[in-house]
């Protein structure tokens, strides 16, 4: 089974760190940009960033909202994708999902696959 | 940065009646184009692709149209299962970018 599986969520103070996991299982991990998408309470979906393959460099790009604060990496060989969060602020508090972005194959698997999420919670 | 537009952003309906929904890029990105619906409480779930490819599992009632900057969500015959929130996604460019949501409520 095709699966994502995010853990590391819960509260934090204002201006500390947090860590999410990503880990997937059922595909070749190694294959796929993968994204990381949050929503706010009550809010919409908003694209955080996302971390290429390793063919393509593993660079990231991130939204404006968490450019600089926040960082994307992954372990191919343990098919992980993390999300660093540093300096962290009320407005980011939201249930964190990554996905499954395009494919070395074909686009036509981007966003199809999604994990449960986990809330990150921003308060003092 | 594409901007998504999407309307309405809520609407009412009855059981059976067509629904369209619209998604305006602020340029083209050509058919890289995904609508979703989400339940409260639940995960997004991808309902089109590349525009208009329907998601394997995903009833035949559902329908995508469009490229380049204008694209549509149809649902044929409203079930009561789909009264939901429905975002259009585009994946051309970075950053990736939401609609800002259409809510489906019971008329």
């Amino acid at each position: 089974e095709v699966q994502l599986v995010e853990s590391g969520g819960g509260l934090v103070q204002p201006g500390r760190s947090l860590r999410l996991s990503c880990t997937a299982s059922g595909f070749t991990f190694g294959d796929y940009t993968m994204s990381w998408v949050r929503q706010a309470p009550g809010k919409g979906l908003e694209w955080v960033g996302f971390i290429r393959m390793n063919i393509y460099g593993g660079t990231t790009e991130y939204a404006a909202s968490v450019k600089g604060r926040f960082t994307i990496s992954r372990d191919d060989s343990k098919s992980i994708a993390y999300l660093q969060m540093s300096s962290l602020k009320t407005e980011d508090t939201a249930v964190y999902h990554c996905t499954r972005d395009y494919g070395s194959a074909s686009n036509n698997d981007a966003f199809d696959i999604w994990g449960q999420g986990t809330m990150v919670t921003v308060s003092s | 940065d594409i901007q998504m537009t999407q309307s309405p952003s809520a609407m009412s309906a009855s059981v059976g009646d067509r629904v369209t929904i619209t998604c305006r890029a602020s340029q083209g990105i050509s058919n890289y184009l995904a609508w979703f619906q989400q339940k409260p409480g639940k995960v997004p779930k991808r309902l089109i692709y590349a525009s208009s490819s329907l998601q394997s599992g995903v009833p035949s009632r559902f329908s995508g149209s469009g490229s380049g900057t204008e694209f549509t969500l149809t649902i044929s015959s409203l079930q009561p299962e789909d009264f939901a929130t429905y975002y259009c996604l585009q994946h051309h460019t970075y950053p990736r970018t939401f609609g800002q949501g259409t809510k489906v409520e019971i008329k």
